[in-house]
C-alpha cells in the first residue's frame, strides 16, 4: 500500500511569489492534515480536512495561505504571495475515518521544504 | 511555555547503550504519539498509545496518564537510531496533534 506522498520535496522561490504544494493520502483516507515546522520551532498544526470539507483551520496563519480538497482525495495548499517567514518544512498526514471511541493514528508524507528567498 | 515538553533537547550515546527519551504535556489529552524523523527523511509513526506501555523491538513506550509523562526506551542503542524523535498528543475533541520540539538523537560506534 502507498503511503501518504507529497510533491515537491524542495521548492526554492522568491519573494511575492505562489507556491503550491501538494498532498496524495494513503487511499481511502478521509482526514487530511497539514502541518508546518519552521526552524527551531515545533511541528504545528495548520489544518484539517474531512473529506473535502474543511474541519478545523485554525491554524493557517492568515489569508495568503489557500487549501483545498476538491473531491475529497488529494489537497493543494496554495501559499501566495510567499513571504520569508513561510520558509520551513510543510508535512501532510492522513488517517482513516476517526471512530468516537478512539483517535486513529496518523500516517505522515515526507514533507515538502520550502525556502523563501 | 510549550503544551508539550521534551528533555533532553539533545542526547549523544555509545552504541549499546539503554536510552530513555521523556515527554511530559501539560493538557489533558486521548492519546499520546511517538514519531522518528532520520535526517533528510520524513515522519515515521512509532507508537500511538493511551495506557500502559508497548513494544516493538528494542522500543519500548510507556504513558502515565495521571503524571502527564510518557517515555520512549531504546535498548541496546544502535547507530541507525540516530533520529530526531518527536512526541505528539491528542487534546480535546479534534484529532489534531499537539508536537514537542523533538530530540536530537546521536549513536556513536
Amino acid at each position: 500500500e502507498a503511503g501518504v506522498t507529497q510533491f515537491p520535496s524542495h521548492s526554492v522561490i522568491e519573494k511575492g511569489q505562489t507556491v503550491t504544494l501538494r498532498c496524495d493520502p494513503i487511499s481511502g483516507h478521509d482526514n487530511l492534515y497539514w502541518y508546518r515546522r519552521v526552524m527551531g520551532k515545533e511541528i504545528k498544526f495548520l489544518l484539517h480536512f474531512v473529506k473535502e470539507s474543511k474541519q478545523d483551520e485554525s491554524g493557517m496563519p492568515n489569508n495568503r495561505f489557500l487549501a483545498e480538497r476538491t473531491g475529497g482525495t488529494y489537497s493543494t495548499l496554495k501559499v501566495q504571495p510567499a513571504e520569508l517567514e513561510d520558509s520551513g518544512v510543510y508535512f501532510c498526514a492522513s488517517s482513516q475515518e476517526r471512530r468516537s471511541w478512539t483517535y486513529n493514528e496518523q500516517f505522515f508524507g515526507p514533507g515538502t521544504r520550502l525556502t523563501v528567498l | 511555555k510549550n503544551e508539550v515538553e521534551q528533555s533532553p533537547q539533545n542526547l549523544t550515546a555509545q552504541e549499546g547503550e539503554f536510552i530513555t527519551i521523556n515527554c511530559s504535556y501539560s493538557v489533558g489529552i486521548s492519546a499520546l504519539h511517538w514519531l522518528q524523523q532520520h535526517p533528510g527523511g520524513g515522519i515515521v509513526s512509532l507508537f500511538m498509545l493511551s495506557s500502559g506501555k508497548k513494544k516493538h523491538g528494542r522500543l519500548i513506550a510507556t504513558i502515565n496518564i495521571q503524571e502527564k509523562h510518557s517515555s520512549l526506551h531504546i535498548t541496546a542503542s544502535h547507530p541507525r537510531d540516530s533520529a530526531v524523535y518527536i512526541c505528539a498528543v491528542y487534546t480535546g475533541a479534534n484529532s489534531k496533534l499537539t508536537f514537542g520540539k523533538g530530540i536530537t538523537l546521536s549513536v556513536r560506534p
